[in-house]
């Protein structure tokens, strides 16, 4: 099956500074990815949608100047933490789908960051 | 709002069957079921889904009743590396949709 890879798995951060976590499509082309947020002990939240060479979607509530989302190909999306505060220390992972397909989503391993 | 219903926690023994039941009384015509397992610190990992037939692969068994409200997911034998948060999802899926996770059902496999 297709594989989505994250990198890093997990990054330590002072408060202040930004992180980028990317988002690859290894073997297939996705014009879409999908960007969630997890706390411990809840379930996805989606953050924001990710669309090859246009502006990202965000949901409502998350903030578009802090998570800073670029999809620059078809096979690259990063999400970048600015200013990461404690509050923002999580479990982000992302999603993607063969481009023009309705197949199901892959997802990556995910990124736990934490913020100190 | 949720669009299934699953039970929180469910146990099973190892080398059992476990059947995770969802409901999904609201689904339409063109939603398809989905589920997803997440084990622990990881991303969800795809198992299977269908429209209304019932589905087999070599992870899973779906099966889907007639009128389409409720699903039971079916682990064949379960293992100690089942355990796992099992997510059941309904969506049309198509264009730009993505995914919405419910609370989704913790199995734990025990020896």
């Amino acid at each position: 099956g297709a594989v989505v890879s994250q990198h890093p798995s997990w990054v330590i951060c002072k408060s202040g500074t930004s992180v980028k976590i990317e988002c690859r499509s290894l073997d297939f082309q996705a014009t879409t990815m999908f960007w969630y947020r997890q706390f411990p002990k809840q379930s996805l939240m989606l953050m924001a949608t990710s669309n090859e060479g246009s502006k990202a979607t965000y949901e409502q509530g998350v903030e578009k100047d802090k998570f800073l989302i670029n999809h620059a190909s078809l096979t690259l999306s990063t999400l970048t933490v600015t200013s990461a505060h404690p509050e923002d220390s999580s479990f982000y992972i992302c999603s993607a789908r063969v481009a023009g397909t309705n197949e199901k989503l892959f997802f990556g391993s995910g990124t736990q960051l934490s913020v100190l | 709002d949720a669009k299934t219903t699953q039970p929180p926690s469910m146990d099973c023994a190892e080398g059992r069957a476990a059947n995770l039941p969802c409901n999904h009384s609201t689904i339409s015509g063109n939603e398809y079921v989905y589920w997803y397992r997440q084990i622990h610190s990881q991303g969800p990992q795809y198992i299977i889904h269908g429209l209304k037939n019932n589905e087999t692969n070599e992870m899973a068994s779906l099966i889907i009743t007639e009128d389409r409200k409720s699903s039971t997911l079916i682990l064949p034998h379960a293992t100690l590396r089942d355990t796992a948060v099992y997510y059941c999802i309904v969506n049309s899926f198509g264009g730009y949709s993505t995914l919405t996770f419910g609370k989704g059902t913790m199995l734990l496999v025990s020896p």
